[in-house]
Order: structure tokens, then sequence, then C-alpha cells
């Protein structure tokens, strides 16, 4: 079935450190492509997506470009914030396509 | 608007006792999903209502787990005689569905759920 794997954290940067939070994916043709953040006592939101090979999703400064070649969708931000301190979960749908499958989960850590 | 929102927020049980947790879904949302969360094990799918339709309660771990929908809208999440191996955050979620499963689940903020 579909599954993804991300790296595991935490992940431990200083304040406007470049960001990159590995996800790579296995996947039945081509679905799209989620990743969610949960921000310490929240639930988990949207942060972005893209939905066929070559897209990029970007929002709050965050990219992930959904790579076929590499089954990767990897995401980046340039420069992190304290408040980007959070959980962040790659996710694709599931063979049946009914719900998504989340992968474990990286811990941001960003210190002034 | 009104997000999704679970009740209670936390719940402490004994082993062996019942359990139910709530979901209200944004209004108007056809698709309703739970998920567990455990440490370290992300999140794991357990049953999904779409409408009127059956719902897909592969997820769901064993029998002692079940859930309902009433009119569309409200869920319960019952957990019969409670296991130390339970005790997890509970997520519920809601969609509108329209364009498939690539439409965007809306997550309520769970229910931390410690089995003693």
């Amino acid at each position: 079935g579909n599954s993804v794997t991300q790296m595991e954290g935490p992940v431990t940067l200083s304040e406007e450190a470049f960001l990159t939070i590995n996800c790579t994916y296995t996947a039945t043709g081509y679905p799209s492509l989620f990743w969610y953040v949960q921000y310490p006592g929240e639930g988990l939101q949207l942060l972005l997506k893209a939905t066929k090979a070559d897209d990029k999703g970007s929002n709050k400064g965050f990219e992930a470009t959904y790579r076929k070649e590499t089954t990767s969708f990897h995401l980046e931000k340039g420069s992190v914030q304290v408040s980007d301190s959070a959980v962040y979960f790659c996710a694709l749908p599931n063979s049946g396509y009914s719900t998504l499958t989340f992968g474990k989960g990286t811990m941001l850590l960003v210190s002034p | 608007g009104a997000g999704v929102s679970q009740s209670p927020s936390n719940k402490v049980t004994e082993k062996g006792k019942d359990v139910e947790l709530r979901c209200d879904p944004i209004s108007g949302h056809t698709a309703l999903y739970w998920y567990r969360q455990s440490l370290g094990q992300g999140l794991e799918f357990l049953i999904y209502f779409q409408g009127n339709s059956a719902p897909d309660k592969s997820g769901l771990p064993s029998d002692r787990f079940s859930a309902e929908r009433t009119g569309g809208s409200v869920s319960t999440l019952t957990i019969q005689r409670t296991q130390q191996e339970d005790s997890a955050v509970y997520l519920c979620a809601s969609s509108s569905r329209q364009g498939g499963v690539a439409d965007t689940q809306y997550f309520g903020p769970g229910t931390r759920l410690t089995v003693l």
C-alpha cells in the first residue's frame, strides 16, 4: 500500500537557518502529496500540498516540490523562525483513496 | 467559523472501563475521520465516515473499538474494556470531500486518553 517515510527528529536549528525535512513516498500512480503541521497544544493543520508531479506547494515561506523521479516531497524553508517550532507530517492518500496515510512526524525546534 | 471540536480534551480512566470520545465536525462537512496518535508512531487511521455510506472500519485495531455518526454530524468513538496500550491522543478530522481525498482535512485538538 501507499506509504511515506520521513526523517526522524528532532531537528534543532538556530533562527534564520535553512530547513530541509526529507520525505519519500511509495505509491501506486501519482497521488496528491501533503505536509501537515502540528503546533504545540494544537491540532494538525494543512501546511501545503501538491496535486501532480513537478508541482510546488508553498505556504508561510515553506516549499515542497513533488518529484516523481526520486519519489520525494522534501519540505524546505530558507529562514526558520522560533514560531516554526512544531511537528511536521508528510502524508498521501492511502491505497483505497479513502483517507490519508501519515509519516511518523518530524519535530522541529528553533532556538533564538 | 467554528472548527472541529472534540471532548473531553483529557480523559483518565482505569483499565477495563469503557470510554466515549466525541467529535463535532465542521458544519456541512460530509466526511469524518478518526485517527490515533501515539508517541513516536505518527497518526494511525481508525475509521472513516462519508455521508450515508457504510463507514470504512479497516483501521480499527480490535473489536473493542467502535464508532458511530448520528445524523451525519456528531461522531462518538467508543473503546470498551480499555487497556493501557489504548493510551494515546485520539484525533478527529472532517472534510468537505468535494474534491475527493485531496480535500483538506481539518483536525480537532484531540482527546488525550490515559489508561491507568
